[in-house]
């Protein structure tokens, strides 16, 4: 079946641009996150989704950025005035059951921001 | 003090070594734990939970201390596939960290011929 899909693939913008990044979750799976992963790092987490609800934004680093899921499945990340500090790989991921431990988070090939 | 820590690496191995990572963190608060696997320029995926009572899934086994705040990851007989990044991801799920998923920096492993 379809994984997690993110678009684009790459996106290269200008410092204090508006940007939105796209995730398309696996059908059917209700939790939903946003990671952010710079070179050399593991993921940072930014934002937890149940459902169409932010159940944890608050891995998100100032008011900037700002996350949706209106219809609890798409989501869209949006960054405001972008900063060459924004430039990133943003990683989505989804699971099929959130509140339970050992849940499996499937990851989409992530989106490559760069800020110039 | 960062909330997941792992061995810096990178750990060079030749094929058929038995190769041991590390990871400490810093909730006490943590209920449950992975490895993830990340492969040069791909996403993360999931290799293992790792249990209470420790695990083992083919030539990987996974341990947990809860005591020490301490989770280890051990490969037998390492392939040439085995080289990725392995990261260590935490999550604390109680109420005041609802899924904030944390993952470790990464330990960066090359089998070698």
């Amino acid at each position: 079946g379809a994984g997690v899909s993110q678009t684009p693939s790459n996106k290269v913008t200008e410092k204090g641009k508006y940007v939105e990044l796209r995730c398309d979750p696996i059908s059917g799976h209700t939790a939903l996150y946003w990671y952010r992963q710079s070179l050399g790092q593991g993921p940072e987490f930014l934002i937890y989704f149940q459902g169409t609800g932010a159940a944890d934004d608050s891995g998100l680093p100032n008011d900037r950025f700002f996350a949706v899921r209106p219809e609890g499945s798409v989501s869209t990340l949006k960054i405001q005035r972008t900063e060459r500090g924004d430039s990133a790989m943003y990683l989505c991921a989804s699971s099929s059951l959130s509140g339970i431990a050992y849940n499996e988070q499937f990851f989409g090939p992530g989106t490559r921001l760069t800020v110039l | 003090r960062k909330e997941v820590e792992q061995d810096p690496g990178p750990f060079n191995v030749p094929e058929g070594a038995t190769v041991a990572f590390n990871c400490t963190y810093s909730n006490s608060a943590s209920q449950s734990f992975f490895w993830y696997r990340q492969d040069c320029r791909k996403e993360p995926k999931l290799l293992m939970s790792v249990y209470s009572s420790g695990n083992e899934d083919g030539r990987f086994t996974a341990q947990l201390n809860r005591a020490s705040q301490y989770i280890s990851l051990l490969i037998r007989d390492s392939k040439l596939s085995d080289s990725a990044t392995y990261l260590c991801v935490v999550n604390p799920v109680d109420m005041d960290y609802g899924q904030n998923f944390v993952f470790g920096p990464g330990t960066r492993l090359s089998v070698l011929p």
